[in-house]
């Protein structure tokens, strides 16, 4: 069965700093594979998505992703967190029965 | 355009009431999910719809729940009887058509059952 996982619930990092949101994921297909982003009180918008396209994808807000098959992984970066990107972030994928299922959510703290 | 929209945001209930939550997704949107976000448990989908036709509803707990589309411009997701297990934030999304198309999200209806 296809699933996501993030590792670390929760990441605090300083202002200015890299960040770094891990995901892995299992499938058994092709993977379509995204990033979305919640900020509080809201619904969750979408950051990335890779569609078996360029492994390096670009998004919103200086926010990147790399697929890396080999390692199923799917981590989101940034090179220099600001505060306005303190939010909840949700790695997903698409199954095999044609559904995206999400993973369990990642909580970003900025650090002035 | 207004993006997907939720009513109500907040829903405050009794153990026992009947509870409806409305959705009405982008114009043009083919389709729409709806989700329920726990601290327990996550993001769920609870079902998707396509055309209007219910595609996958595995993710619907019980037969409490049950959700209906009966135009490309609204939607509603019913739970009778609610109980106090039922509170969370409900998300309606809605994408252009294929499940890997971009999703769009409501701000999602706050719901508490006493």
């Amino acid at each position: 069965a296809q699933s996501v996982t993030q590792l670390g619930s929760h990441v605090s990092v300083s202002e200015g700093a890299l960040v770094l949101l891990r995901c892995n994921y299992s499938s058994s297909v092709p993977p379509y594979l995204f990033w979305y982003v919640q900020y509080p009180n809201q619904g969750l918008q979408l950051l990335l998505k890779y569609t078996s396209a360029a492994t390096l994808v670009k998004g919103i807000n200086g926010f990147e992703a790399e697929f890396k098959k080999s390692e199923t992984s799917f981590h989101l970066t940034k090179p220099s967190a600001h505060m306005s990107d303190a939010a909840e972030y949700f790695c997903a994928v698409k199954t095999s029965y044609d559904k995206v299922i999400f993973g369990p959510g990642t909580s970003l703290s900025v650090i002035p | 355009d207004a993006g997907v929209i939720q009513s109500p945001r907040h829903e405050v209930t009794e153990m026992g009431q009947e509870v409806t939550l409305r959705c009405k997704p982008i114009s043009g949107h083919n389709s729409l999910f709806w989700y329920r976000q726990t601290m327990m448990r996550g993001l769920e989908l609870l079902i998707y719809f396509n055309n209007n036709v219910p595609i996958d509803d595995s993710g619907m707990p019980e037969d409490r729940f049950s959700a209906k589309m009966p135009n490309a411009s609204f939607s509603t997701l019913k739970i009778q009887p609610s109980e106090p297990r039922d509170s969370a934030v409900y998300f309606c999304a809605s994408s252009l058509n294929q499940v890997t198309d971009t999703q769009y999200f409501g701000p999602g209806t706050r719901l508490t059952v006493l």
